[in-house]
């Protein structure tokens, strides 16, 4: 089945040490978002990318980065996690820019120690 | 700017009877809407969307949605509810100032009791 997949599932880091969630899709989508959710609020999109053109949104921090190898594939890099960088980062795809549904990964949880 | 809201936080129903969780938006032109349903530690999952036609929308699960332009709502129903419909709903907006985005609402946690 074509889907969307997140690995891990649990990523455990340690305060300032550099961590890379990464995201698959097989549903051969041109646009890919990080978004990050904390506590059962509503996702805060981080970045987003239309093909090979990278959007970040003005509120994102500049301690998260990301990066679009080919289409199948995006990452999300946390340069120096904070305690308040404890998340539910998820990955999501769609068609292209008119096509409204997003379709989403299981989420990574991110806990910093 | 685009916006939807969720007045309520927590809707609780006993299972069986229908269900109803409350949607307004506010768009400046035509709105394309979205709910999703996101369960325990899992990635949210796209239930039905508007984007033009029929009123009533239907989607996954048994659930249906309906439009109503002049109240600027967009209601997600169920006849009736299952224990397993329990989780956490997300009313959405597409983003007139980025196509490519939309806009979620605050969500609100459906509660099925047996």
């Amino acid at each position: 089945d074509a889907m969307v997949i997140q690995n891990p599932r649990y990523q455990v880091t340690q305060f300032g040490k550099p961590v890379t969630l990464s995201c698959s899709q097989t549903l051969n989508h041109n646009v890919m978002y990080w978004y990050q959710q904390k506590s059962s609020q509503a996702p805060k999109l981080l970045f987003h990318y239309y093909d090979k053109d990278f959007n970040n949104e003005a509120d994102t921090p500049d301690n998260f980065q990301s990066r679009r190898p080919n289409t199948s594939f995006c990452f999300l890099d946390i340069r120096s996690p904070g305690l308040g960088d404890a998340a539910m980062y998820l990955c999501a795809t769609s068609r292209d820019r008119r096509e409204g549904e997003q379709y989403f990964g299981p989420g990574t949880r991110l806990t910093v120690t | 700017a685009q916006s939807v809201a969720q007045p309520e936080d927590q809707v609780n129903v006993a299972e069986g009877n229908p269900l109803t969780v409350k949607c307004t938006y506010s768009v400046s032109g035509n709105p394309y809407l979205f709910w999703y349903v996101q369960y325990p530690n899992r990635g949210l999952q796209f239930l039905l969307k508007y984007i033009t036609g029929d009123n009533l929308v239907k989607g996954s699960y048994g659930f249906e949605a309906e439009f109503n332009k002049s109240q600027t709502s967009f209601h997600l129903k169920k006849p009736s509810a299952l224990v397993s419909d329990s989780a956490l709903y997300f009313c959405a907006v597409r983003d007139y100032s980025s196509a490519s985005k939309i806009i979620f609402g605050s969500g609100t946690r459906l509660s099925i009791r047996p």
